[in-house]
């Protein structure tokens, strides 16, 4: 099976804009799950979805959102852009049906850096 | 609510030595804790989970972890290791009896250094 994919590797934006990224899960996997990952902050877990639906969120603004189409692919946007926002964007995918004991499988990540 | 700690930044081991890297976590019921490893610019990679059953957990390249209740720990550990085994280490835990049960807290990473 292929991995877990994500587009666009990397990124360059200036502050203000906005950014949409990209997630394609495992084949027959349906919750994607999306982290931050910073040198400072760590993996820090934005928001999960299964089944087109949101069913955790982290402690981010709502700059940041996300949506989940119906064959599993997810995207996330993050609009009016901030330096702070340079980071890491992984995103995870699992079977999502399972009692929390399933593995997440992770892409290779998209690099955005805001200028 | 879950966390999950690493207490060490950065592990430095001779190749051929064993090593280990913490983590210790809280969670309110029984936890379910994963191990990752993460390669310059890349995702991370699965490593080992445990569920329930036997303490003493075997993963991919080698890695085991033990989970201990009391000391509510899961260390990595690795019998002898390589100079390829330098990497980010993360442990990570779900809470199964929480609400929010998909939900999986990171710790902040070990930096794992092998020394020739």
């Amino acid at each position: 099976k292929a991995g877990v994919t994500q587009t666009p590797r990397y990124l360059i934006k200036t502050r203000g804009q906005q950014v949409t990224l990209s997630c394609s899960p495992i084949s027959g996997h349906r919750s994607v799950s999306w982290y931050q990952q910073t040198p400072g902050q760590g993996l820090q877990f934005l928001f999960e979805y299964f089944s087109e639906t949101q069913r955790n969120k982290g402690n981010f603004p709502g700059r940041f959102s996300g949506r989940q189409f119906s064959n599993s692919r997810s995207e996330m946007n993050v609009s009016t852009l901030e330096l702070g926002d340079s980071a890491l964007y992984l995103c995870a995918s699992s079977l999502g049906q399972g009692a929390g004991g399933e593995t997440q499988y992770f892409g290779p990540g998209t690099r955005l850096l805001v200028l | 609510a879950q966390s999950v700690a690493q207490p060490e930044d950065q592990v430095n081991v001779a190749e051929g030595n064993p090593l280990t890297v913490k983590c210790t976590y809280s969670v309110s019921g029984n936890p379910y804790l994963f191990w990752y490893v993460q390669y310059p610019n890349r995702g991370l990679q699965f490593l080992l989970k445990y569920i329930t059953g036997d303490n003493l957990v075997k993963g991919s390249y080698g890695f085991e972890a033990e989970f201990n209740k009391s000391q509510t720990s899961f260390h990595l550990k690795k019998p002898s290791a390589l100079v390829s085994d330098s990497a980010l280490y993360f442990c990570a835990v779900r809470d199964p009896s929480s609400r929010g049960y998909q939900k999986v807290t990171f710790g902040t990473g070990t930096k794992l250094q092998v020394i020739p």
